[in-house]
């Protein structure tokens, strides 16, 4: 079946150590996002890849980064995890940009940061 | 700013038929988006409006009035099963896709 892979599912953390999570796709997307959301809250898209073409929303911190190596491939590097980046870390995918495609979502990465 | 409202938490029982509203706020309207979200889980699609008026997909339907700002998701024949959070999406002018922070919905037997 066509899916959205995300490892590990749980990951954890000390805090200031840095971390990868991991996306894959078999879904053939041109559009990756990665999104933070936290327990009662809406997702907050941290940025998305249209192909290799990275967009970074200007609210995101410098201490997340993306790398979209190929088509099936994103990771989310946290290069210092702080205790408020405890999160549930979302990837999904769509054919087309733009907001009007229905996006396919993983099953998530829960950080714990100790 | 751009604002999704939701009611944070709905409570039904199990077999009867609940409506969840979701009023938006944003800079041009694009269509908009439900998803379906168990606890720990990812969201999943379930139906999309850009058009006002009703679409039904099985035991949910949802409502669109673009003149208003609202929509609605209704849930028939409540099963235990559709215990979750319900997120309301809102696409906008710019083709940006602004989330609410969701409805949970408790279903009791």
């Amino acid at each position: 079946d066509a899916m959205v892979i995300q490892n590990p599912r749980y990951q954890v953390t000390q805090f200031g150590k840095p971390v990868t999570l991991s996306c894959s796709q078999t879904l053939n997307h041109n559009v990756m996002y990665w999104y933070q959301q936290k327990s009662s809250q809406a997702p907050k898209l941290l940025f998305h890849y249209y192909d290799k073409d990275f967009n970074n929303e200007a609210d995101t911190p410098d201490n997340f980064q993306s790398r979209r190596p190929n088509t099936s491939f994103c990771f989310l590097d946290i290069r210092s995890p702080g205790l408020g980046d405890a999160a549930m870390y979302l990837c999904a995918t769509s054919r087309a940009a733009g907001g009007q495609d229905t996006q396919y979502f993983g099953p998530g990465t829960r950080l714990t940061v100790l | 700013g751009q604002n999704i409202d939701q009611p944070t938490e709905m409570t039904a029982t199990e077999g009867a038929i609940v409506q969840i509203n979701c009023t938006y706020q944003t800079s041009g309207f694009n269509g908009l988006f439900w998803y379906q979200q168990h606890a720990g889980e990812a969201p999943t699609f379930l139906s999309y409006n850009v058009l006002d008026g009703l679409e039904e997909k099985g035991r949910f339907s949802s409502f669109l009035s673009r003149s208003k700002g609202y929509s609605y998701l209704l849930l028939k024949e409540l099963q235990m099963k559709d215990s979750a959070s319900y997120l309301c999406a809102v696409t906008d002018s710019n083709y940006q896709l602004i989330w609410g922070a969701g409805t949970k919905l408790i279903i009791k037997p």
